[in-house]
């Protein structure tokens, strides 16, 4: 079983949607990374949480560590938002072990 | 520009061949993070550098090695390559556990 299971695996869109994607992990955690990684193959890292909550721009993610869940939401979706979204924690040490990823797509 | 440097961009290479990937953190990062991408198996650790020592070793392969040098920046070598090393290597860089993390923009490998 995965330590992080990230939901949906696929997800489509039409351009203006509220989109959310959820990541649950097994254990107890220093912190949780959203990353993005475009078609090209290069990984952004978007947030990085502990508690609470984040926003930049369109993006917010959130996190309830006592649930052991994550959110990253993204308001009026445009098809430039169209990647793969990783969701990624840190256990004990400070490396990341990494989600399966969510594979957005955004229409016009 | 993430600030962490990836070289080279695109390797080809024949099985059983020795290749070394190279990683410059960005300026003040400390730990340095090599990540395999494979189409199978996703985002995997391998192995992390801090300050020049090993910090943390993930599912790196025997025939794989890395190090960490003075000025900080880390190679990766991959030796007696096999078709399933075909992958995506990351490095990433970060201050810290909370410092958050920049990736390079990634080699990709291919062993044909």
């Amino acid at each position: 079983k995965n330590e992080v299971e990230q939901s949906p695996q696929n997800l489509t869109a039409q351009e203006g949607e509220f989109i959310t994607i959820n990541c649950s992990y097994s254990v107890g955690i220093s912190a949780l990374h959203w990353l993005q990684q475009h078609p090209g193959g290069g990984i952004v890292s978007l947030f990085m949480l502990s508690s609470g909550k984040k926003k930049h721009g369109r993006l917010i993610a959130t996190i309830n560590i006592q649930e052991k869940h994550s959110s990253l939401h993204i308001t009026a979706s445009h098809p430039r938002d169209s990647a793969v979204y990783i969701c990624a924690v840190i256990f004990n040490t400070d490396k990341l072990i990494f989600g399966t990823g969510t594979r957005l797509q955004v229409f016009p | 520009d993430s600030g962490v440097t990836q070289t080279p961009k695109h390797l080809i290479t024949a099985t059983g061949q020795r290749v070394t990937l190279r990683c410059s953190p960005r300026s003040g990062d400390l730990s340095v993070y090599w990540y395999q991408q494979s189409l199978d198996q996703g985002l995997q650790f391998l192995i992390q550098y801090y300050n020049g020592e090993e910090r943390a070793k993930g599912n790196i392969l025997e025939r794989f090695s890395a190090q960490q040098f003075p000025d900080l920046h880390s190679e990766l070598n991959l030796s007696s390559l096999e078709l399933g090393d075909s992958a995506l290597y990351f490095c990433a860089s970060s201050v810290g556990v909370m410092g958050g993390y920049t990736f390079g923009s990634g080699t990709r490998l291919t062993v044909v």
